[in-house]
């Protein structure tokens, strides 16, 4: 699985749009990009997956250059619900041993 | 559809003891995951589970084993509890387990406190 590299944490008010980036410099041509959302003693939500380009759903878009070493998850109008930990995973989802690491903690501020 | 479930919610054990764990896939899923969450990290991959077979398997002891019954449903026992035990369990679902766009589900996870 790739290594992934991402914010520890972030701040933001609510109403404002939050991007958070993740690093993959490795990724391998099969890998996807996918984004789980979890708050405090709950499972991981599924929020987004990609493979290239541009992908838009309800909640979020995800954004990936040409070169993939990279993906951006934007969040619009984020609301104190949003309040969670943000975990960028990159690899082949359905069947290697998926590992995540520490995510980035989003805090939104009223 | 109902998500995937996990028996049960909360659970209090003593050092030594054995516990049983339970997960019910998404309706049509066929791979089950079990991880492990200890407070303040991310979950850490302990089984795979595919059409009732070990797919993959995490770093951790021989105490935790795993099953996967004709039903698609799936069992994760640990033995010999220790202190160390104590965690946020976590059961995924996923259609194949396999296939770069597939994606794995989770479960609510069940708490375990090991006194």
């Amino acid at each position: 699985l790739a290594k992934t590299t991402q914010p520890i944490s972030m701040d933001s008010y609510e109403g404002q749009e939050v991007n958070i980036t993740c690093s993959h410099n490795n990724i391998a041509t099969n890998d996807y990009i996918t984004w789980y959302q979890q708050f405090p003693s709950q499972g991981p939500r599924f929020i987004i997956q990609g493979y290239k380009t541009k992908v838009t759903n309800e909640v979020a878009s995800l954004f990936i250059p040409a070169d993939r070493k990279s993906s951006t998850l934007s969040l619009p109008r984020v609301s104190l619900s949003d309040t969670a930990v943000y975990y960028c995973l990159v690899g082949d989802m359905g069947y290697q041993k998926v590992t995540f690491g520490i995510g980035t903690k989003l805090q939104v501020i009223p | 559809d109902a998500g995937v479930t996990q028996s049960p919610t909360h659970l209090i054990k003593t050092r030594g003891q054995q516990v049983t764990l339970r997960c019910s896939p998404i309706s049509g899923h066929k791979s089950v995951s079990w991880y492990q969450q200890v407070l303040g990290q991310g979950p850490q991959f302990i089984f795979q589970y595919y059409e009732k077979e070990e797919r993959g398997r995490g770093n951790f002891p021989d105490r935790f084993s795993a099953r996967q019954f004709p039903n698609y449903s799936s069992e994760l026992n640990v033995n010999a509890l220790l202190l160390g035990d104590s965690a946020l369990y976590l059961c995924a679902s996923s259609l194949e387990g396999q296939g770069g766009g597939d994606t794995q589900y989770f479960g609510p996870g069940t708490r375990l406190t090991v006194l």
